[in-house]
């Protein structure tokens, strides 16, 4: 079965500090990738994604994530994060031949003090 | 534009008890999804629509659980009767169906269901 890790649960920086969550997922075919934020009080949206293509992508508010296939990996970087980006942020992976369902890691709580 | 928007926000029931969540999704989408998120664990799909039609519902729990989603619009989940396991976070999403292409799903902000 289909399955999404990260290695993180709770993440506590300082502000300016850089950033680097870890999501590694399990299945051997073409995946979409995806990373989702779900900031206190509001609803989960799509912070960047991955299709094909440049393996480095780019998503809204400074945040990127590298896709490196031999690896399974897919983690999300920011060079300097800011108090705003206090959030639980969610890696994602869909398999194009088993539907278009969104399997998801457990979460990775990050905390930026001010 | 409105997002998804799902009712109620919140529900505490008793076990046995039934519960219907709502979800509105965006309109114009085909597509919506049910995902759940128990506490401590990570969200997981439960079933996917198609306009009226159930595409996959490989993900319910077991058969106390019936979506429903009459005319294409509005999707219900009812659970019946509830357990203490069924507590969680039930999210509702939504995308445009394009053909040959993946689409982004749109959240709503989720019920949290807590049976005591």
């Amino acid at each position: 079965a289909q399955s999404v890790s990260q290695h993180n649960h709770h993440v506590i920086l300082s502000e300016a500090a850089s950033l680097e969550l870890g999501c590694n997922y399990s299945y051997g075919g073409t995946v979409n990738l995806f990373w989702y934020v779900q900031y206190p009080g509001q609803h989960l949206q799509l912070l960047l994604k991955y299709f094909s293509g440049d393996p480095l992508v780019k998503g809204i508010k400074g945040f990127e994530a590298e896709f490196i296939k031999s690896k399974f990996s897919f983690n999300l970087r920011k060079p300097s994060v800011q108090w705003s980006d206090t959030a639980e942020y969610f890696c994602a992976v869909n398999a194009p031949q088993a539907g278009t369902a969104l399997i998801f890691g457990k979460g990775t709580t990050l905390s930026v003090s001010s | 534009e409105a997002g998804v928007t799902q009712f109620p926000s919140h529900s505490v029931i008793e076990k046995g008890q039934t519960v219907t969540l709502r979800c509105d999704p965006i309109s114009g989408h085909d597509n919506l999804y049910w995902y759940r998120r128990v506490m401590g664990k990570e969200i997981k799909f439960l079933l996917h629509f198609v306009k009226e039609s159930k595409q996959d519902e490989s993900g319910m729990p077991n058969n106390r659980f019936l979506a429903e989603r009459t005319g294409g619009t509005y999707s219900t989940l009812k659970v019946q009767p509830a357990e203490l396991e069924d507590s969680g976070v039930y999210f509702c999403a939504s995308s445009l169906r394009l053909a040959g292409s993946y689409n982004e799903q749109f959240f709503g902000p989720g019920t949290r269901l807590t049976v005591l």
